[in-house]
């Protein structure tokens, strides 16, 4: 079944202690990308990776990294997470781009720093 | 800036009456515009897109959406709406980039019985 995985769907720490979000694909697509959801705001795009070792900034990259070592991966990683990172995150990819191919979603990883 | 607007921020509908969610867009050419669905914890999943051509396009479950330049608009909307259509609705759009989305704020929709 074609899908995106998101792990760990929710998911409780500490300011400070490094994190992170694993994402795969098993669809081939050479886009990925990672938001965040949060109330009235609807969903900002973190980074984004057209391909692999390929990656830039979205909207609101400060305090995240990413890598894509591997076609199938994009994990996104939170250094020294603060509580201001409490959010609700997505991943998504795409066999082209985020116009060009259609977008499918991860169910999303709830992360709550306290 | 472009952005997408999103008016409504919850809006409710009878099961069997029409459904039409307004989404106003600002981008200095013809943009690309998107609906897409977020059904409770999942994720989002594409409803249809406008690129060019035919302003009044369809998509997935019984939706359609119209293009009209003059309003910088691309409503959304069904002619019955069921009990299963209750979820958030989001408005998409990208001035061109293939690789950056503007989300709108988001409609959750609430179909009462």
């Amino acid at each position: 079944e074609a899908q995106v995985t998101q792990n760990p769907r929710y998911l409780i720490t500490v300011t400070g202690k490094k994190l992170t979000v694993t994402c795969s694909q098993n669809m081939n697509h050479e886009y990925m990308s990672w938001y965040r959801q949060d109330p009235g705001l609807g969903l900002r795009q973190i980074y984004y990776s057209m391909n692999v070792e390929v990656t830039d900034k979205g909207d609101v990259p400060e305090g995240y990294k990413v890598s894509r070592k591997e076609k199938r991966n994009f994990p996104l990683i939170l250094e020294s997470p603060s509580p201001n990172q409490t959010s609700l995150y997505f991943c998504a990819s795409s066999l082209s781009g985020a116009i060009t191919g259609e977008l499918f979603f991860g169910e999303g990883s709830r992360l709550t720093v306290l | 800036a472009q952005s997408v607007t999103q008016p409504d921020i919850h809006i409710t509908v009878s099961e069997g009456a029409s459904l039409e969610l307004r989404c106003n867009y600002s981008y200095g050419a013809t943009p690309y515009l998107f609906w897409y669905v977020q059904s409770p914890g999942q994720g989002l999943q594409l409803l249809l897109k406008y690129f060019s051509g035919d302003t009044l396009v369809q998509g997935i479950k019984g939706f359609e959406a119209e293009f009209k330049r003059s309003q910088s608009s691309f409503n959304l909307r069904k002619p019955s709406v069921h009990w299963s259509d209750a979820a958030e609705y989001f408005c998409v759009g990208s001035g061109g980039s293939n690789y950056k989305l503007t989300f709108g704020k988001g409609t959750l929709l609430t179909v009462n019985p």
